[in-house]
């Protein structure tokens, strides 16, 4: 199947840096990925939705000022966490949704645990 | 917007015994549902997906049924095994899985030995 690969897996930072996940599809062209935020023992909440080459969706109450989502390519899509705080500690993770073949299946990244000290 | 509501958020049954999990949902423009197994710390898998236009669906142990009018979907795993244990969530989407997912809150599946 087709394969997302999401990095850093793992990352602690000190409050008030910025972080930068990357997330890449390697054997497709992601049309959309899907950013999501996974509190522990708790489901997927979805953050926004990135088109290629477009400005992100964002769900309701996430600010997109904080959370900047970059997909400039068919391959690469960022998430950066800007001036993180401990409230942002959570499990991130990635999905994505390609042409073809892939269309309808969602290949999910990884995940990054991030924690903010 | 979607709500999936799924039920029950733990369940435990012996190994060789059958579980079954139960999802809602609310859209009745959502098609498209797709159940992913979800181990401490990793990704999400899909193990099996239904389209609207199916009622049911199997995979070796594995099983989906959808019943459009009540708005609810199960998930069916016979002779479960150890290596079964995990999250499992289910999820809704509309146009055929072309839009956003929208995920039910989990439930945590433990296999008895």
């Amino acid at each position: 199947g087709a394969v997302v690969s999401q990095h850093p897996s793992r990352v602690i930072c000190k409050s008030g840096t910025s972080v930068k996940i990357e997330c890449r599809s390697l054997d497709f062209q992601a049309t959309t990925m899907f950013w999501y935020r996974q509190f522990p023992k708790q489901s997927l909440m979805l953050m926004a939705t990135s088109n290629e080459g477009s400005k992100a969706t964002y769900e309701q109450g996430v600010e997109k000022d904080k959370f900047l989502i970059n997909h400039a390519s068919l391959t690469l899509s960022t998430l950066t966490v800007t001036s993180a705080h401990p409230e942002d500690s959570s499990f991130y993770i990635c999905s994505a949704r390609g042409r073809g073949a892939t269309n309808e299946k969602l290949f999910f990244g990884s995940g990054t645990q991030l924690s903010v000290l | 917007g979607e709500n999936v509501e799924q039920h029950p958020s733990t369940l435990s049954v012996q190994e060789g015994d059958s579980a079954v999990i139960k999802c809602t949902y609310s859209d009745s423009a959502s098609n498209y549902f797709p159940w992913y197994k979800q181990e401490l710390g990793k990704r999400p898998q899909l193990i099996i997906d239904i389209r609207s236009n199916v009622g049911e669906k199997k995979d070796q142990r594995i099983a989906v049924t959808l019943n459009k009018t009540a708005k609810h979907f199960s998930l069916h795993i016979t002779e479960t095994q150890p290596e079964d244990s995990a999250v499992y969530f289910c999820a809704a989407s509309s146009n055929f899985g072309n839009e956003k997912l929208t995920f039910g809150t989990g439930t945590r599946l433990t296999i008895i030995p």
